[in-house]
């Protein structure tokens, strides 16, 4: 049961345009979300986040919108740059039964930024 | 050493065999984890550990164990590697409580024939 979902698996943006890159989830008990980026051979390095209790985050040019109600979150990328090209990964967060900081990853989108 | 490092960056092993794959960090993180990568089910966690001294279970914890005798390290074991854990191995450590950024290691690409 794949909880964060990222139904595209790719994604082709021209250089200065906008990229939006979306992720659904399932289980309402999710109260923090991030959104996580990855270049080839090497590990996913932090992005932005966005907890429950907002419905939008901006840092420069990366904004987040968060609707609880759909259960939907994306992430905008504006303007597109030829270094954003890179898999991202979004994820959600909450404390499980262990108490341990619990997050599901999406399985990931890869964005092509063409100059 | 500045993050986390993983050790090897890769590995071809022989299905039976046992393997360890190092993990360090130097940020003084009290919790760390280990995640694989594979085409298609995104970053799912294998175990963690909140504190030097304990572990816990992910979700696809069978085959591996864990364990965390200092802060720094938290080496992962696959004591008799199976094909299915051919995968990409990627550690991550955060502070504990909250909801925190993970940092992660380059990873370890791990095949199993």
């Amino acid at each position: 049961d794949q909880q964060v979902k990222q139904n595209s698996p790719s994604l082709s943006v021209q250089e200065g345009r906008i990229s939006i890159l979306n992720c659904d989830y399932t289980n309402s008990m999710f109260d923090y979300f991030l959104w996580y980026k990855k270049y080839p051979a090497e590990g996913p390095t932090f992005l932005i986040s966005i907890s429950s209790i907002k419905d939008k985050n901006e840092d420069g040019r990366f904004t987040v919108f968060l609707n609880k109600s759909a259960k939907h979150l994306s992430l905008h990328i504006v303007p597109s740059q030829p270094g954003d090209s890179a898999v991202y990964f979004c994820a959600a967060t909450g404390v499980s039964s262990g108490g341990y900081q619990k997050v599901t990853f999406g399985t990931g989108t890869k964005l092509q930024v063409i100059p | 050493i500045a993050g986390i490092t993983q050790a090897p960056t890769s590995q071809i092993l022989a299905a039976g065999r046992r393997m360890t794959l190092r993990c360090t960090q130097d940020m003084r993180h009290n919790a760390m984890y280990w995640y694989r990568q594979d085409l298609g089910l995104g970053l799912r966690l294998i175990h963690y550990s909140n504190t030097a001294g304990t572990t816990g279970k992910g979700e696809v914890p069978d085959g591996y164990s864990v364990s965390r005798a200092n802060t720094d390290d938290f080496p992962l074991t696959l004591a008799s590697a199976v094909p299915s854990q051919t995968s990409v191995y990627f550690c991550a450590s955060s502070e504990v409580g909250g909801y925190n950024e993970q940092f992660f290691g380059p990873g370890t690409r791990l095949t199993v024939l």
